[in-house]
Order: structure tokens, then sequence, then C-alpha cells
């Protein structure tokens, strides 16, 4: 079956820091692969996606590429604020049905002033 | 546009009592999806219900759980003689295509 295994936390920068959180995955065929990010209290919201082998996905700052050969999609930010402080969880679907998808456990990041 | 509406955001319920869920999908949307977030985990995929239909329920547990998704109103995760172990946060979404839309789901707490 489907599998995401993400970078444990919790993650603690200093502002203007850069950010990796690593996201690893297994399935079968070829995945749509996907960053939401969940702030405190809220529900989750589409960070960025990637439909395809060797696409990149960005947003706000954010990016990851959808890297077949090593199965994963790491996120990346240059940069990183204090309101990027949350959770983020790396998931996958199948091209077929966009909304089952299989979630990571989550990576927190605090971002400190 | 509205986004996913989930309802209450917060429920309280006594041990044995029933639970009661609601997602209004995005508008157009025909697709939805429940998933259940246990503290300090992820999601896990409960169920997915098109109108009227269940298409998928393999994460649902097999006992005191049911949904539906009427061909009017709202979607309804139902959960009956609620325990503890129930308490978690529960989000709904809707597709239509790539990607999914939560809402900002409903956090059960059991006592």
């Amino acid at each position: 079956g489907n599998s995401v295994t993400q970078m444990e936390g919790p993650v603690t920068l200093s502002e203007e820091a850069f950010l990796t959180i690593n996201c690893t995955y297994t399935a079968t065929g070829y995945p749509s692969l996907f960053w939401y990010v969940q702030y405190p209290g809220e529900g989750l919201q589409l960070l960025l996606k990637a439909t395809k082998a060797d696409d990149k996905g960005s947003n706000k700052g954010f990016e990851a590429t959808y890297r077949k050969e090593t199965t994963s999609f790491h996120l990346e930010k240059g940069s990183v604020q204090v309101s990027d402080s949350a959770v983020y969880f790396c998931a996958l679907s199948d091209a077929t049905n966009a909304g089952k998808s299989t979630f990571g456990d989550g990576t927190t990041l605090t971002v400190k002033p | 546009n509205a986004g996913v509406m989930q309802n209450p955001r917060h429920l309280v319920r006594r041990r044995g009592q029933e639970a009661r869920l609601r997602c209004s999908p995005m508008k157009g949307h025909s697709h939805v999806y429940w998933y259940r977030q246990l503290p300090e985990e992820g999601l896990k995929f409960m169920v997915y219900l098109q109108k009227e239909n269940i298409i998928d329920e393999s994460g649902m547990p097999k006992e005191r759980f049911s949904a539906e998704f009427p061909k009017e109103g709202p979607s309804i995760l139902r959960i009956q003689q609620v325990v503890r172990g129930d308490s978690a946060a529960y989000f709904c979404a809707s597709s239509e295509g790539q990607g999914a839309f939560f809402g900002q789901g409903t956090r059960l707490t059991v006592v």
C-alpha cells in the first residue's frame, strides 16, 4: 500500500534561516504529491502540489520537486518567517482519486524572531 | 464561493452518547472524504462518498461509525456510543479533480 514518511520534528529555526523538511513516499503507479500546512486550531490548507516526475510545486516562497528516482518530495524555503510556524504535512494521492490521500505524520515548525 | 464547511467546530460528548458531524462540500463538488486526526498524528482516511453512495469505506472502523451523503443536505459522519478513544479532530474534504479542499474540522472530545 501507499505510505509517506516525513522528517520527524519538531523543527526550530531562527527567522530568515533555510528550511528543509524531508518527505519520502512509497506508492504504486504515478501518484500526485502534496504539501499541506496546518496552523494552530485550523484545518489543512494546500500549500503546493506536483503531479508528475520532475515537476516543481511552489507557493509563498516554498518549493518542492517531485523526484521519482529517489521517491522524494522535500519541502524547502530559503528564508523562513515567524508566520511560517505551523505543522506541515506531506501527502500523496492516486492521480485518479485526488481526494483520497495518504498523509505523513506531520512536522511541526517553530520560527523564532 | 464558500469553502468546505464543517460544524460544529467543537463537540463534547459523554461516553455512550452519539456524535453527529456535518460537512458541506464546496459548491459544485460531489465527492466528500472524511479523515480522522488523532493527537500528534497525521490524518487517516476514513471514507469516501459521492451523492447517495459510499464509494470507499476502507478506513472506517467496523462498528459504531457510519457516514452518509444524501441527495440534499450535508454529509454526516455519525459515531454511536462514543468512547474516549474517539476523541480526535475529524476533517472533511471535497474534491472535483486535482487536490482536495479541507474544512476546518470538528474537534470531538469524549468525557
